[in-house]
């Protein structure tokens, strides 16, 4: 069974700093992926990053980058330069092919960015 | 344009009432799914269809069938609505094996009252 943790249920952070939101995971997989989604209050879901358990490089995407650090089965996310629409629930999930593609979230973490 | 369609984006109901939440995408993909986000936030998958075969079926209750009738279209019915359904429910799609990620619809949010 797969199984997302996020353990922080709020942070906040002053305008243009970076912050990590944390992540670990837990597969006997040995092949998935992990992903990040922004959720804004607006509700839509947006797919931020993705990172392959194979992946020899952590993935960047523009101000977002996966600090994947895989032997600690953690995979946070760093958002640099935060902006005031950064403000938003962000979700961890992972999948695995051999769970029919399946995503499993964590319980999100909501990211207030103050200006 | 819209890449994963849902409709309706909202939906009010009376106990004991069918409904129906529609989701079409057009970006070829070829795994489709339905998600429950609670009142908490929580997300849980409910169904996957792969090329309109069912895959994944969680555990959920019989009064909620869906239904593919073909790869870019994934229909939710709901009989018998219960207050407990009322949740923002998300259509996503992705390709092959899901490690693209999900392009996910807007979202249904259907209050039962």
């Amino acid at each position: 069974a797969q199984k997302i943790t996020q353990t922080q249920p709020g942070m906040f952070v002053q305008e243009k700093e970076a912050v990590t939101l944390d992540c670990t995971y837990d597969t006997s997989d040995p092949s998935y992926g992990l992903f990040w989604y922004k959720q804004p209050s607006s509700g839509e879901m947006i797919f931020l990053i993705y990172q392959g358990s194979y992946d020899q490089q952590n993935a960047t995407e523009g101000r977002y980058s996966l600090n994947f650090q895989k032997a600690r089965k953690s995979a946070n996310l760093v958002i640099s330069a935060s902006q005031l629409g950064d403000s938003a629930m962000y979700f961890c999930a992972m999948s695995a092919p051999n769970n029919a593609g399946k995503s499993t979230f964590g319980d999100g973490t909501t990211l207030t960015v103050k200006p | 344009d819209t890449a994963v369609s849902q409709t309706p984006k909202y939906l009010v109901t009376q106990m004991g009432n069918d409904k129906s939440i529609k989701c079409e995408q057009n970006l070829g993909h070829d795994t489709m799914y339905w998600y429950k986000q609670d009142s908490k936030k929580f997300l849980k998958i409910m169904f996957s269809y792969n090329n309109k075969e069912l895959i994944i079926n969680e555990t959920v209750p019989n009064r909620f069938s869906p239904k593919s009738p073909d790869k870019a279209h994934l229909n939710l019915h709901i009989n018998s609505l219960e207050l407990g359904d009322s949740a923002v429910y998300f259509c996503a799609s992705t390709l092959g094996g899901g490690n693209y990620g999900y392009t996910f619809g807007s979202g249904t949010r259907l209050t039962v009252v």
